[in-house]
């Protein structure tokens, strides 16, 4: 059974930081992997997705990678603003049923002034 | 192009009654999904939908949850009876086979059970 794990839970930088989240999973058999942005009280936006055969995916100040034989994936974000305050979750589609997302519970990031 | 649409988006009830959630994806897209998320954890899925069937519900709670998704296109998730550990968002997502499956998710709906 896959498991995604996300570390830190929780981070707040301040403003004009570059930072890295990280996201790791148990099994390297996957299909792609997605990152998403939750606002509170809001549904998921995708950021990012990144095929199993790609090594990285960029969208503006945003850069995910992904490490397949290592289970791992990092989502960085350059020169932090305020408005990227939000819930960051990794989700990973196996092989098997493409289609189907295992999330992990997030990391929760506050951008202050 | 619009996005995935769901009602209501908060719903309050009394425990031991039905509530329902209707979702309707973005276009063209045939794949549906409905997932519960749990203050401070990731959404789980509840039941995967490829065009009218249900392929994939090993997860949804079949004794008081039901789904249907008629014509392929809008879906409706229900409970009945709620119970208090029902209390959750409940989102609904749709992808593309071709767009690689890449998952687009609607406001959800908070329900709160008392």
């Amino acid at each position: 059974k896959q498991e995604v794990t996300q570390i830190p839970a929780a981070l707040s930088v301040p403003e004009g930081e570059n930072l890295v989240l990280n996201c790791s999973f148990t099994d390297s058999a996957i299909y792609n992997l997605q990152w998403f942005r939750q606002d509170p009280g809001k549904g998921l936006t995708s950021l990012l997705l990144i095929q199993s055969s790609q090594r990285e995916q960029t969208s503006g100040r945003l850069n995910a990678s992904l490490d397949k034989s290592s289970g791992r994936s990092t989502l960085y974000i350059a020169a932090s603003q305020p408005g990227d305050s939000a819930t960051y979750l990794c989700a990973v589609a196996g092989t098997g049923t493409a289609s189907k997302l295992t999330f992990g519970t997030g990391t929760r990031l506050q951008v202050t002034l | 192009e619009a996005g995935v649409v769901q009602s209501p988006r908060y719903k309050i009830i009394e425990k031991k009654q039905p509530v329902a959630f209707w979702c309707n994806p973005i276009s063209g897209h045939n794949t549906l999904y409905w997932y519960r998320q749990n203050l401070g954890q990731g959404p789980e899925l509840l039941i995967r939908y490829e065009n009218e069937e249900a392929v994939d519900d090993s997860q949804l709670p079949k004794d008081r949850f039901s789904a249907e998704r008629l014509k392929g296109v809008d879906s409706t998730l229900k409970i009945q009876p709620a119970e208090l550990g029902d209390s959750a968002v409940y989102l609904c997502a749709s992808s593309f086979q071709r767009e690689l499956y890449e998952q687009y998710f609607g406001p959800g709906t908070r329900l709160t059970v008392t």
